[in-house]
């Protein structure tokens, strides 16, 4: 049974930091592996989605990176600003079977 | 184009209440997700379908019920709600073409 871990649960930074957003997998076999982003009430909005053959995938400050080997993904925002403060959570699988994590809560402050 | 709407958006029930919650997209997507929400959890599904007339199990479907009798609806059912089930329920719909699924804004459902 696949399970997804995201570290830390929660984080605090102040703007304009580059920060990076942890996930891991346990089974490497992925079909895909997407991003998503959940602000508070809300339901998901998908950031970035890589296919199980890319690398990475990079939306404006966005930026995905897959290592299938190590079972990790990393989600990288640059140049963070207090509109980024919201949970990001990271899915694996297909279209019957997708895997979310906990979430990491982001909070930029001012 | 309203995309993935949920109804209601809230909703208390007694232990042992019955509720039917409706997911509706205008998107024409095939597949359709109910999945719940839980503090400290990732989202877990529920059930799915890939068509109308069409249902699956997910990772957790014990004490729901789902029917997809028209393509753009999708409905889960609680026939004898259990505090368990006290949760946030998400839908989603589907779309192939770019892997993507596109969710709903919720419902936060609470048995007494």
């Amino acid at each position: 049974k696949q399970e997804v871990t995201q570290i830390p649960a929660a984080l605090s930074v102040p703007e304009g930091e580059n920060l990076v957003l942890n996930c891991s997998f346990t089974d490497s076999a992925i079909y895909n592996l997407q991003w998503f982003r959940q602000d508070p009430g809300k339901g998901l909005t998908s950031l970035l989605l890589i296919q199980s053959s890319q690398r990475e995938q990079t939306s404006g400050r966005l930026n995905a990176s897959l290592d299938k080997s190590s079972g990790r993904s990393t989600l990288y925002i640059a140049a963070s600003q207090p509109g980024d403060s919201a949970t990001y959570l990271c899915a694996v699988g297909g279209y019957n079977d997708m895997r979310f994590g906990a979430g990491t809560r982001l909070t930029v402050k001012p | 184009n309203a995309g993935v709407t949920q109804t209601p958006k809230f909703r208390v029930l007694k232990t042992g209440q019955s509720m039917t919650l409706l997911c509706a997209q205008d998107m024409n997507h095939e597949y359709m997700y109910w999945y719940r929400q839980d503090p400290g959890m990732g989202l877990r599904l529920i059930h799915y379908s890939v068509g109308e007339g069409t249902t699956a199990k997910g990772e957790v479907p014990d004490g729901y019920n789902v029917s997809r009798l028209k393509k753009q609806n999708f409905l889960l059912g609680l026939e004898s709600a259990a505090p368990s089930q006290t949760s946030v329920y998400f839908c989603a719909s589907y779309q192939p073409s770019t892997d993507t699924q596109y969710f709903g804004p919720g419902t936060r459902l609470t048995v007494l």
